[in-house]
């Protein structure tokens, strides 16, 4: 069964370094998507991607971040110079055609660790 | 404010007991409800999409209900391996694509 997929599982960064974090979402679909989710907190949005263009992204999503699609497969959230706060476990999910109320699939996450 | 709300915070079961969970949602012009189970450490894990009121999904031991202003995840003669977090996400339609969550309840299950 397809699914999507994460890398790496784990991140430990010093803070001001920037980090990137990779996903290849589900062969098909169109639409991708980052979360994160601070430990003991709420899986929360922070940007949409389709057709090499941000879609929506949250207040969260400031200016330290940014996304890409650097290839056919891989989709990437960049972290320029994080921050404590930063430190939280990072979901990409892909869905299909974005539609309105249609599944989105999530991968296992990377944990990220600012210290 | 919070448009997606979920009861009990945490629920411990004894194998076989029948329960449900509860999520409770403000959002208007309601797209999908999706519910999710995490297990510690890992991804959201995909289990049912609702879309109208009325509307039922089961699977396995798990049925989700949908009414005007809430969705129930029952749980069915559960077993130690349902213990998990299991997470209530809206889509409001209003913004493509992005979901809002839940708190989450974690279930535990006993043998």
């Amino acid at each position: 069964e397809p699914e999507v997929t994460q890398t790496p599982s784990h991140q430990v960064t010093q803070m001001g370094q920037e980090v990137i974090l990779r996903c290849v979402p589900i062969s098909n679909h169109l639409y991708f998507y980052w979360y994160r989710q601070i430990l003991g907190q709420k899986v929360e949005f922070l940007v949409s991607f389709y057709n090499n263009e941000i879609s929506e992204k949250s207040e969260i999503f400031d200016d330290q971040f940014s996304v890409e699609r650097p290839d056919g497969s891989n989709f990437t959230l960049k972290i320029r110079s994080t921050k404590l706060e930063d430190s939280a476990m990072y979901f990409c999910a892909s869905s299909q055609q974005g539609a309105r109320g249609e599944t989105q699939y999530f991968g296992p996450g990377t944990r990220l660790l600012v210290l | 404010e919070d448009q997606v709300t979920q009861s009990p915070e945490a629920l411990r079961l004894q194998e076989g007991e029948s329960s449900s969970l509860n999520c409770s949602y403000t959002v208007s012009g309601l797209r999908g409800l999706f519910w999710y189970r995490q297990d510690p450490g890992k991804g959201p894990e995909f289990l049912f999409t609702l879309y109208s009121a009325g509307e039922e999904k089961e699977k396995e031991r798990l049925k989700a209900t949908l009414t005007k202003k809430e969705s129930f995840l029952h749980i069915t003669a559960p077993k130690p391996e349902d213990s998990a977090t299991y997470l209530c996400a809206v889509d409001r339609g209003s913004t493509l694509g992005r979901l809002y969550f839940g708190r989450g309840t974690q279930l535990t299950v006993w043998p």
